[in-house]
């Protein structure tokens, strides 16, 4: 069982659509970050959160801490081809880094 | 850009034989880390590095040792590749500090036969 849940695990949309993806824990973690992840490469920072209830926003992309700092959800508005590739969160508990299994979205043109 | 270069990208290895993965920085960092990324497991640590010569276990650090003798090149060695460490392998870096915003290398494909 991954101690970090990443829901769903492959998105499929057409460009344009809005969507979100969830990252989901019982731990509560004292940071979390998004990464995304194209085919072949190494996975690219795209925000940490650090403050329970903290919004983030980076041009079509809102990133959210839960309140409890459990769980995290990132929003893509208007979403486009460009968005394809491998979401990972990972969440610092105690020492450790910890990754989910991420969410594959696909953005059809 | 990190600086972070892994090598090689691509290796198909035998069971059983020795095999060692590199990681180069070029910008002095002190925190390095080897991770493995498998289907429905996402990333998970197998070994870090807080200097030189200071190594310390991660989730998955069996079968697995690494050394760091230079700031700049992190090595991860299999000592007998099984066909379970078939995966792709990767080294980051962070700025901030232990386990924080981490920095990946492109990968290494590593398939054991």
């Amino acid at each position: 069982t991954q101690l970090l849940e990443q829901s769903p695990q492959f998105l499929s949309i057409q460009e344009g659509e809005n969507l979100t993806v969830y990252c989901n824990s019982s731990s509560v973690f004292s940071s979390l970050q998004w990464y995304r992840q194209e085919p072949g490469e190494g996975p690219v920072l795209l925000v940490t959160v650090v403050t329970g209830g903290e919004v983030k926003k980076l041009k079509r992309l809102t990133f959210q801490f839960g309140d409890a700092r459990k769980d995290s959800s990132l929003h893509i508005t208007a979403a486009q081809p460009g968005d394809t590739g491998l979401y990972l969160c990972a969440g610092k508990l105690n020492n450790d880094m910890r990754f989910g299994a991420g969410t594959r979205l696909t953005v059809k043109p | 850009d990190a600086g972070i270069t892994q090598s090689p990208r691509h290796k198909v290895t035998e069971t059983g034989t020795p095999v060692t993965l590199r990681c180069h920085q070029t910008e002095n960092h002190r925190y390095m880390y080897w991770y493995r990324q498998d289907p429905g497991h996402g990333l998970r640590l197998i070994h870090y590095s807080y200097g030189v010569k200071d190594t310390d276990k991660g989730e998955v650090s069996d079968g697995y040792s690494v050394s760091r003798s230079k700031t700049e090149d992190f090595l991860l060695t299999l000592e007998s590749a099984t066909s379970s460490q078939t995966s792709v392998y990767f080294c980051a870096i962070s700025v901030g500090g232990l386990n924080t915003e981490a920095f990946f290398g492109q990968g290494t494909r590593l398939t054991v036969v």
